[in-house]
């Protein structure tokens, strides 16, 4: 497709469990970005790559959160040890290149619940 | 105090008003600004980006004042299909390499008939 496409769309998980959250970016594009956006705020920033390099990880909670994209396309968010404070719609943009002018384009995100 | 604050309405205004939002941000490093439209559990979208000379999309026109790192969006002659929430973002350069994106909390508008 022509966009940023995430899977799964909803994922419900016990606390717990681990859970893996897939970003498919648009073709081509260098940068990827996660994002982690709680109801009611705007999202917030966990980690950036360039191409398969995980440049910056500042935003990540926790060490339960793993990011990777080894081969500089898809990319993979990996919980471990979900918690209910997880729960949240996470994002994913990507950018041609990594200019700070560039615009992001975000995916429709997956909508995670921990119960 | 979060990097970059915004109003965060509701906004409720009849069709055809004009309605402004603005935003301030903290963070004097930031490099480049936008505003972001997002529809309820859809993902945000790229509504236009904000120069300091100001800029005009249509019904849409962005302005920056980088001095009192300040920004605004004024839509005019509002139509119901522009009720959605409105993000003022800020990209930052990271220590890395790269950039990110700060958001508001977003400005929530509802246009009515």
């Amino acid at each position: 497709g022509a966009g940023v496409s995430q899977s799964p769309r909803y994922k419900v998980a016990k606390r717990g469990q681990d859970v893996a959250l897939r970003c498919d970016p648009i073709s081509g594009h260098v940068s990827l970005f996660w994002y982690q956006q709680a109801l009611g705020q705007g999202p917030e920033f966990l980690t950036y790559f360039q191409n398969e390099a995980q440049l910056d990880k500042s935003g990540l909670p926790s060490d339960r959160f793993f990011a990777e994209r080894p081969e500089g396309s898809v990319s993979t968010l990996k919980i471990q040890r979900t918690q209910q404070e997880d729960s949240a719609v996470y994002l994913c943009a990507s950018s041609l290149e990594g200019g700070v002018r560039q615009p992001q384009h975000f995916g429709d995100g997956t909508r995670l619940s921990i119960l | 105090r979060k990097e970059v604050e915004q109003d965060p309405g509701p906004f409720n205004v009849p069709e055809g008003a004009t309605v402004a939002f603005n935003c301030t941000y903290s963070n004097s490093a930031s490099q480049s600004f936008f505003w972001y439209r997002q529809d309820c559990r859809k993902e945000p979208k790229l509504l236009m980006s904000v120069y300091s000379s100001g800029n005009e999309d249509g019904r849409f026109t962005a302005q920056l004042n980088r001095a009192s790192q300040y920004i605004s969006l004024l839509i005019r002659d509002s139509k119901l299909s522009d009720s959605a929430t409105y993000l003022c973002v800020v990209n930052i350069i990271l220590t890395g390499g790269g950039n990110k994106l700060t958001f508001g909390t977003g400005t929530q508008l509802k246009v009515e008939l």
